[in-house]
């Protein structure tokens, strides 16, 4: 059962292009949640996502930043027009519907994006 | 917003001493996560705690959950150098299906 991918593992981008992260949840977790994290700093929520559906974006940036999930396929952060401090690690993490009386959310590797 | 406090932010120790990390919040979770996070990698989800007072153990760490379900705590016992990392705790709430993180704490076991 494979676990959370994303892709690629690091970017490089120059100041004023776009970079696509993606991100495939796990089997059967139908939520993904976006993550940024600075070195030596903790995570900072972007934004929550169900198939086809944004259901919280409260932490993402209201502009060069969007999101989707797809009915099919993965995940996507889109930065537009990147600036080198949108240079950080992107994490994604997935979870089930979470029906139940807790949850569990399982990360995947992260994207490492350098604007040069 | 619920906020996660976490302490100490940054701890170094010898290797075989015993340490213990804090995660407090005003807010009530349903549950509560602690990960490890290594440089270059993805946190990594050790052990969920779901009722308040429970305590769980998983080799040289132990983990509790406050009886009111806002705090927690991880101890780690004769720590080892492959202890060093960033640990998270993240509490969950089951309205809005949503996960606050913590504000983290960085590990250094020095052999």
């Amino acid at each position: 059962n494979a676990g959370v991918m994303q892709n690629p593992r690091h970017l490089v981008r120059r100041r004023g292009q776009e970079a696509r992260l993606r991100c495939s949840p796990m089997k059967g977790h139908s939520h993904v949640y976006w993550y940024r994290q600075l070195p030596e700093e903790g995570l900072k929520f972007m934004v929550y996502l169900q198939k086809e559906n944004i259901i919280d974006e409260s932490g993402m940036p209201k502009e060069r930043f969007s999101a989707e999930f797809p009915k099919e396929g993965p995940s996507i952060l889109r930065i537009q027009q990147v600036v080198r401090g949108d240079s950080a690690a992107y994490f994604c993490a997935s979870s089930p519907p979470g029906t139940g009386t807790y949850n569990e959310q399982f990360f995947g590797p992260g994207t490492r994006l350098t604007v040069l | 917003t619920q906020l996660l406090e976490q302490s100490p932010q940054f701890l170094s120790i010898q290797e075989g001493e015993n340490l213990t990390v804090y995660c407090n919040s005003s807010s009530v979770f349903s549950s509560l996560q602690w990960y490890r996070q290594e440089p270059g990698e993805g946190p990594v989800l050790l052990v969920t705690v779901v009722t308040g007072g429970e305590v769980k153990k998983l080799k040289r760490l132990t983990f509790q959950f406050g009886d009111a379900r806002k705090d927690s705590s991880l101890h780690i016992t004769a720590a080892q150098p492959g202890d060093t990392g960033l640990y998270l705790c993240a509490g969950y709430s089951r309205t809005g299906n949503q996960f606050y993180f913590g504000t983290g704490t960085s590990l250094t076991v020095i052999p």
